[in-house]
C-alpha cells in the first residue's frame, strides 16, 4: 500500500532559525512528489514537484530534495510568514494520477 | 487569475439533509479530482474525472456520495443523508493530463468547501 509520513507533526521556529521537514514513502513506482503548503481553511498552495533521487528544487527560503526512500523541505532563516502546515504527496504509477497525502507538519516561526 | 473555484465556501447543514458542492477547474484542464480532508489529516482522494467521465472511485465513496460532470467543464458533488462524520473540507482539484506519455503535470487546488454537520 502506498503510504506517507511526515515529521516531525509539528515544529516552532525563532524567526532565522534554519531547519528541515521529512517526509518518507513507500510507493509502487514513484511518478512525482509534491510539496504543497496549506493556510488555515484554505487549499493547498503548490510549492515543488520532485521526480527522480538526487534532484533538488529551490523557492525564496524553501528548498526541496529527493531520495530513493524520502525527501526533504529545507526551511533557511524562516519568516513569520512561512507559519503553515505544509504537505508532502506521491503520485503512484496507476491511471488516476491521484495523490496520496501525508498528514503534514505545522510549522510556526516566531517573530 | 483563473485558478480552481469552488462553491460555496462553507456550508452548514443538518444531519439528514442533503447538500451539494460545485467545482470550477482551470479552463483547459481535462481532468477534475476530488478529495475530503479532516482535521489534522491531509487530503484523501475520492474521485476523479477525465472530461466527463467518472474514471475512479475511492472505497471511501459511499452509496450516499454521487458526483457529476456532465459537460466536462465544472464539477458537482453531491451527499445525500448527511452525517456527522461527513464533516470534513471538501476539495477539488485540476490538470491537464498529457495526451501522449509526456511530463507530468501538477494538481492544482481550489480554496475547498468546508462542510459541517450539526
Amino acid at each position: 500500500e502506498d503510504q506517507v509520513t511526515q515529521s516531525p507533526e509539528a515544529l516552532r521556529l525563532q524567526e532565522g532559525e534554519s531547519s528541515s521537514l521529512n517526509c518518507s514513502y513507500t510507493v509502487s513506482g514513484l511518478r512525482g512528489l509534491f510539496w504543497y503548503r496549506q493556510d488555515p481553511g484554505k487549499g493547498p498552495e503548490f510549492l515543488f514537484t520532485l521526480y527522480s533521487a538526487g534532484e533538488e528544487k529551490e523557492k525564496e527560503r524553501l528548498k526541496a530534495t529527493l531520495t530513493k526512500k524520502e525527501s526533504f523541505l529545507h526551511i533557511t532563516a524562516p519568516k513569520p510568514e512561512d507559519s503553515a502546515t505544509y504537505l508532502c504527496a506521491v503520485r503512484p504509477q496507476g491511471g488516476s494520477e491521484k495523490l496520496v497525502f501525508g498528514k503534514g507538519t505545522k510549522l510556526t516561526v516566531n517573530p | 487569475d483563473t485558478g480552481v473555484s469552488q462553491d460555496p465556501r462553507h456550508k452548514i447543514t443538518k444531519r439528514g439533509q442533503n447538500v451539494t458542492f460545485r467545482c470550477d477547474p482551470i479552463s483547459e484542464h481535462n481532468r477534475l479530482y476530488w478529495y475530503r480532508q479532516t482535521l489534522g489529516q491531509g487530503p484523501e482522494f475520492l474521485t476523479y474525472f477525465q472530461n466527463e467521465a467518472q474514471l475512479e472511485k475511492s472505497r471511501l465513496l459511499s452509496d450516499r456520495f454521487s458526483a457529476e460532470r456532465p459537460k466536462g467543464s465544472f464539477s458537482t458533488l453531491e451527499i445525500q443523508r448527511t452525517e456527522q462524520g461527513d464533516s470534513a473540507m471538501y476539495l477539488c482539484a485540476s490538470i491537464q493530463a498529457p495526451r501522449l506519455a509526456g511530463p507530468l503535470d501538477t494538481q492544482y487546488f481550489g480554496p475547498g468547501t468546508r462542510l459541517t454537520v450539526l
